[in-house]
């Protein structure tokens, strides 16, 4: 059974530091990785879209990267702000019967503290 | 372009009662995907769609549960005779894809279903 997890659950930080989130999938034949952000009672925001040949992604002060052979994503947020604060959630999709449907982890929660 | 949308944003049913979503995809994604999410937990697959076929449907998915999109544009998924345990928020989610390969899924704002 394909599955992802998220660790930590729940994260707290102050304003401006440095923070990465970490993902891990079971299988290694992951066609592509979404991270997304969900603010409470939200849909889902797209962040960033690895494809299983890349090693990393960037938009702005996101850096995630994808690591098949170890199982492994992180999502690195540089200078955190408040408004960074939500639910982050990765996703990998797989190609099984042709839907490459999207498994996701539970997400870790951050709160940046101004 | 406006994005993935999907109306109602709420529903409030009692048990027994059928409801029924809809799903407006951007308008040039063949792909159309359903998932459902209940508190605390990430999105869970239920069904999709390229163009007008359903091509997959998951487990989650009852004999109480129906998806249509006819000519392949917008959807709707109804639930017929709503359990409790059909409180969560079901999302609905579009990608672009070259032949039976996808691109980055888009996803609307969600429907939340409450059953009493």
């Amino acid at each position: 059974k394909q599955e992802v997890t998220q660790i930590p659950a729940a994260l707290s930080v102050p304003e401006g530091e440095n923070l990465v989130l970490n993902c891990s999938f079971t299988d290694s034949a992951i066609y592509n990785l979404q991270w997304f952000r969900q603010d409470p009672g939200k849909g889902l925001t797209s962040l960033l879209l690895i494809q299983s040949s890349q090693r990393e992604q960037t938009s702005g002060r996101l850096n995630a990267s994808l690591d098949k052979s170890s199982g492994r994503s992180t999502l690195y947020i540089a200078a955190s702000q408040p408004g960074d604060s939500a639910t982050y959630l990765c996703a990998a999709a797989y190609s099984g019967a042709g839907s490459y449907q999207l498994t996701f982890g539970k997400g870790t929660k951050l709160s940046v503290i101004p | 372009d406006t994005g993935v949308s999907q109306d109602p944003r709420h529903k409030i049913t009692k048990r027994g009662q059928n409801v029924t979503f809809r799903c407006d995809p951007i308008s040039e994604h063949n792909r159309l995907y359903w998932y459902r999410q209940t508190l605390g937990q990430g999105p869970e697959f239920l069904t999709y769609f390229q163009n007008e076929a359903q091509l997959e449907k998951s487990r989650l998915l009852s004999d109480r549960f129906s998806a249509e999109r006819p000519k392949g544009s917008f959807s709707t998924l109804e639930i017929q005779r709503t359990e409790q345990g059909d409180s969560a928020m079901y999302l609905c989610a579009s990608s672009q894809s070259s032949g039976m390969i996808p691109y980055e899924q888009y996803f609307g704002p969600g429907t939340r279903l409450t059953v009493t």
